[in-house]
């Protein structure tokens, strides 16, 4: 069975631009999460998607979006970026998403200049 | 929001150490999951705590959940340099994971 994929691996931006990360979850899982990874802050939760639909929302800008397709794949998107936004984007994916075991993709490296 | 500290931050040990590492939290865990991060990829869930008192083993590793839930521990016992990685604990609610900043485990040959 495949594991989460995330695209691309890395990226570098310069300040203002916009990017969109991909997220394809594992075969059969309705719920994606998607958490920012800096060494100053740790893990921080964006948001969970689930058959479509925001369930859930973390403390960031209206800069970060995102949405899920019928195919349960996930896109982010952070425009207008910032030095700040600079991390590892973790897309994580489980059945429901209720307390479940997540399933890490490796995530994407964003580096913003 | 539920605050989760870690400690230590940071732990280089020789290969055969023993070692244990915490999680504290400022209230109640409603249930508890420690994860390992490895350099390059996302995290891996090790296991799930939710009775106040629960010890669970996994090899060479050994959790305890706290009686009264609001704290953790990991235990690892004769470590290799395969144990080196970020080890985190989280907080479930609902969906959404909250993360402690980890403990960064170094192990040396």
């Amino acid at each position: 069975k495949a594991g989460v994929t995330q695209t691309p691996r890395y990226l570098i931006k310069t300040r203002g631009q916009q990017v969109t990360l991909s997220c394809s979850p594992i075969s059969g899982h309705r719920s994606v999460s998607w958490y920012q990874q800096t060494p100053g802050q740790g893990l921080q939760f964006l948001f969970e998607y689930f058959s479509e639909t925001q369930r859930n929302k973390g403390n960031f800008p209206g800069r970060f979006s995102g949405r899920q397709f019928s195919n349960s794949r996930s896109e982010m998107n952070v425009s207008t970026l910032e030095l700040g936004d600079s991390a590892l984007y973790l897309c994580a994916s489980s059945l429901v998403g209720r307390n479940e075991k997540l399933f890490f993709g490796s995530g994407t490296q964003l580096s913003v200049l | 929001t539920q605050l989760l500290e870690q400690s230590p931050q940071f732990l280089s040990i020789q290969e055969g150490e023993n070692l244990t590492v915490y999680c504290n939290s400022s209230s109640v865990f409603s249930s508890l999951q420690w994860y390992r991060q490895e350099p390059g990829e996302g995290p891996v869930l090790l296991v799930t705590v939710v009775t106040g008192g629960e010890v669970k083993k996994l090899k060479r590793l050994t959790f305890q959940f706290g009686d009264a839930r609001k704290d953790s521990s990991l235990h690892i016992t004769a470590a290799q340099p395969g144990d080196t990685g970020l080890y985190l604990c989280t907080e479930t609610s609902g969906s959404r994971l909250t993360f402690g900043e980890g403990t960064q485990l170094t192990v040396n040959p």
